[in-house]
């Protein structure tokens, strides 16, 4: 079975400082990876995927994270945190379970941004 | 763009009722699924569907069921309706074949509050 940690249910950091949120998964296959963005009252949208390709992934908003199989480890990254970057980020996992790709989520990150 | 609807943003029902939440993709996506967001707890897969007329139980299946009649459409069913049952339900759908297809797409969610 696959899982997803993400490391802290809340992160404070200032604006302008530097965001990073930790995401660490199991999964017996090499997976593809995801992180997610959830602002108030929305859905999910995608802020980047790893499927294999670099290492090193970027996505939009100015975030980036990297895969690191040693690690087991996923961690988004942004260099320079913003006020609108305040919402709930999901990391997630689709790896291979009875055949078919199976997701599974992270619990959450809440990211409060100072100013 | 992708668009997920999902038939209500907010909905009142009492305890025994049997509730409808349903969800439409227009992107001719072959993967549908069931989530429920609860606080701490980040998402937790319902139900998904890879193909019409087919279903396979996730994480927590148990007082749900679902219906897929046709590719665009993934109906989740709350049988009788209990107070536990009070929370955020997202939809989501994705496409298959191709790593790039495998990122979810999410609706707006509804927020379901049984009393």
């Amino acid at each position: 079975a696959q899982s997803v940690t993400q490391l802290g249910s809340h992160v404070s950091v200032s604006e302008g400082a530097l965001v990073l949120l930790r995401c660490n998964y199991s999964s017996s296959v090499p997976p593809y990876l995801f992180w997610y963005v959830q602002y108030p009252n929305q859905g999910l949208q995608l802020l980047l995927k790893y499927t294999s390709a670099a290492t090193l992934v970027k996505g939009i908003n100015g975030f980036e994270a990297e895969f690191k199989k040693s690690e087991t480890s996923f961690h988004l990254t942004k260099p320079s945190a913003h006020m609108s970057d305040a919402a709930e980020y999901f990391c997630a996992v689709m790896g291979l379970g009875g055949g078919s790709y199976i997701p599974t989520f992270g619990r959450g990150t809440s990211l409060i941004v100072h100013p | 763009d992708v668009k997920v609807t999902q038939s209500s943003r907010y909905l009142v029902k009492r305890t025994g009722e049997k509730v409808f939440l349903e969800c439409v993709q227009d992107m001719d996506h072959e993967n549908m699924f069931w989530y429920r967001q609860d606080p701490g707890l980040g998402l937790r897969l319902i139900y998904f569907s890879y193909d019409v007329k087919m279903k396979e139980k996730g994480d927590i299946p148990e007082g749900y069921s679902v219906s897929r009649e046709k590719k665009e459409r993934f109906s989740l069913i709350l049988e009788s309706a209990s107070t536990n049952q009070t929370s955020m339900y997202l939809c989501a759908s994705s496409g298959s074949g191709g790593s790039a297809s495998y990122e979810q797409y999410f609706g707006p969610g509804t927020r379901l509050t049984v009393t």
